[in-house]
């Protein structure tokens, strides 16, 4: 069965830093581009970050430039987002997602994580 | 940035009723589009992409049309399991900044 599976959220202090890491199963993790995407609470969604299979390649949503940086392991099949300088407004539900189509990085997501909630509050 | 609007915000429908929600993009995405529906407490699951292409496992009822900056998802006869949030999804932009739009819930009238 393909899975993800979302770690690491939690309560941290405006400034904080806080990892998640997304632990995937089922398929061929380093074939696949992959994404988080974050919903705050009661709100939509947004797309925060990218990254190709290989890893060589990153993304990045303007609210979260320069403080945010996504990574992979694809030899643990886990893929990363540390967060750095943290906001009130990144309070939200994060997930992990999976591109469709296997090395392109754009396209809709077929695979979802459960989702890691991170609270940024003092 | 393409911002994505979606129509309308809520929409009621009795079960067994067709269902039409639409997305509008501020710009083309041709056909890089892409419908979830998200229910209280899941996370989002693909139902469309490439703004007409159902994903695995998703039943007929549910189809997407459209190109450029007007798509459409259709449920034909809804389901007591249709009812939740829907969202479209542009993934046209290189470098990736993918958007979504703001959602439409559709309720049971």
């Amino acid at each position: 069965e393909v899975q993800l599976l979302e770690s690491g959220g939690g309560l941290v202090q405006p400034g904080g830093s806080l990892r998640l890491s997304c632990a995937a199963s089922g398929f061929t993790f380093s074939s696949y581009a992959m994404s988080w995407v974050r919903q705050a609470p009661g709100k939509g969604l947004e797309w925060v970050s990218a990254i190709s299979g290989s890893g060589g390649s990153t993304y990045y949503a303007d609210s979260v430039k320069g403080r945010f940086t996504i990574s992979r392991d694809n030899s643990k099949n886990t893929l990363y987002l540390q967060m750095n300088s943290l906001r009130a407004e990144d309070t939200a539900v994060y997930y992990c997602a999976k591109r469709i189509q296997g090395v392109i990085i754009t396209g809709a997501f077929d695979i979802w994580g459960q989702g890691t909630m991170v609270t940024v509050s003092s | 940035e393409i911002v994505m609007t979606q129509s309308p915000a809520t929409l009621s429908v009795s079960p067994g009723e067709r269902a039409t929600l639409s997305c509008r993009a501020s710009q083309s995405v041709s056909s890089n589009l892409a419908w979830y529906q998200q229910k209280p407490g899941q996370a989002p699951r693909l139902l469309i992409y490439g703004a007409s292409t159902r994903a695995t496992g998703i039943p007929a009822r549910f189809s997407g049309s459209g190109s450029g900056t007007e798509f459409t998802l259709t449920i034909s006869s809804l389901q007591s399991e249709d009812f939740a949030v829907y969202y479209c999804q542009q993934y046209n932009n290189w470098p990736p900044k993918d958007t979504f739009g703001q959602g439409t819930k559709l309720e049971i009238k």
